[in-house]
């Protein structure tokens, strides 16, 4: 079955760049996203990728995709400590296998100053 | 008002209570979707609906009922819950898609806190 990983957590000073790492086990994933989730609020999307992509960038954020590998990175550029948030990565799997959006469990990024 | 709007954003009710949560989606979307973020876990989805016909059950007891009366609303009917039903239930919505299915981007409420005492 599907199935994305992502480790739990990450600590960068402030400044430095993040790069946040998911794996995923379907190949036939369509689109892959990633949300941000801020304390007491709901996913926010922050961007996500066509799988024939294997790069998109936007203003401080890069994905990279590595279908061959099926990995998944998040680059955040000059870190900033509105960037601590839970970050998660999510497939989404093609219309003739219910095209849903599959989650990791999240990685809690902390930056600190 | 734009965006996913959830009601309440906190709720605390006894086992024997009922309640509903509520969603109002101002996008112009077809699906929406109703998940559980429980602590250390991975987001679990609970229902979808397309077009306002329910197109996912995820095997979710039948003491959680969803309803969904048009495009923009969607409830969650809430009774005779357990303790390990306290988390955050999340609401979100897409462009609906093909047969009854979608996998475009979705968009999330900020959710409601719920405590079963």
């Amino acid at each position: 079955g599907e199935d994305v990983e992502q480790s739990l957590f990450l600590s960068v000073r402030e400044g430095d760049s993040s790069v946040i790492n998911c794996t995923y086990t379907d190949s036939s994933s369509t689109y892959l996203y990633w949300y941000k989730q801020e304390p007491g609020a709901g996913l926010q999307l922050l961007t996500y990728i066509f799988s024939n992509m294997d790069m998109k960038q936007d203003q401080r954020l890069t994905v990279l995709l590595n279908k061959k590998d099926k990995h998944l990175s998040l680059r955040i550029a000059d870190t900033q400590t509105g960037d601590s948030a839970i970050y998660f990565c999510a497939e989404s799997t093609p219309y003739n296998q219910g095209g849903k959006l599959i989650f990791g469990q999240g990685t809690e990024l902390s930056v600190k100053p | 008002e734009t965006g996913v709007t959830q009601t309440p954003r906190h709720l605390v009710m006894g086992m024997t209570n009922k309640k509903s949560l509520k969603c109002e989606q101002h996008l112009g979307h077809n699906a929406m979707y109703w998940y559980k973020q429980s602590a250390k876990k991975p987001l679990e989805l609970m229902f979808v609906y397309n077009f306002k016909e329910q197109t996912e059950n995820n095997s979710v007891p039948s003491r959680f009922s969803p309803e969904c009366p048009n495009s923009s609303h969607l409830f969650l009917h809430l009774h005779t819950l357990q303790p390990e039903d306290s988390a955050l239930y999340l609401c979100a919505s897409s462009q609906g898609g093909y047969e009854g299915y979608s996998n475009q981007p979705q968009h999330f409420g900020d959710g409601t806190r719920l405590s079963i005492l």
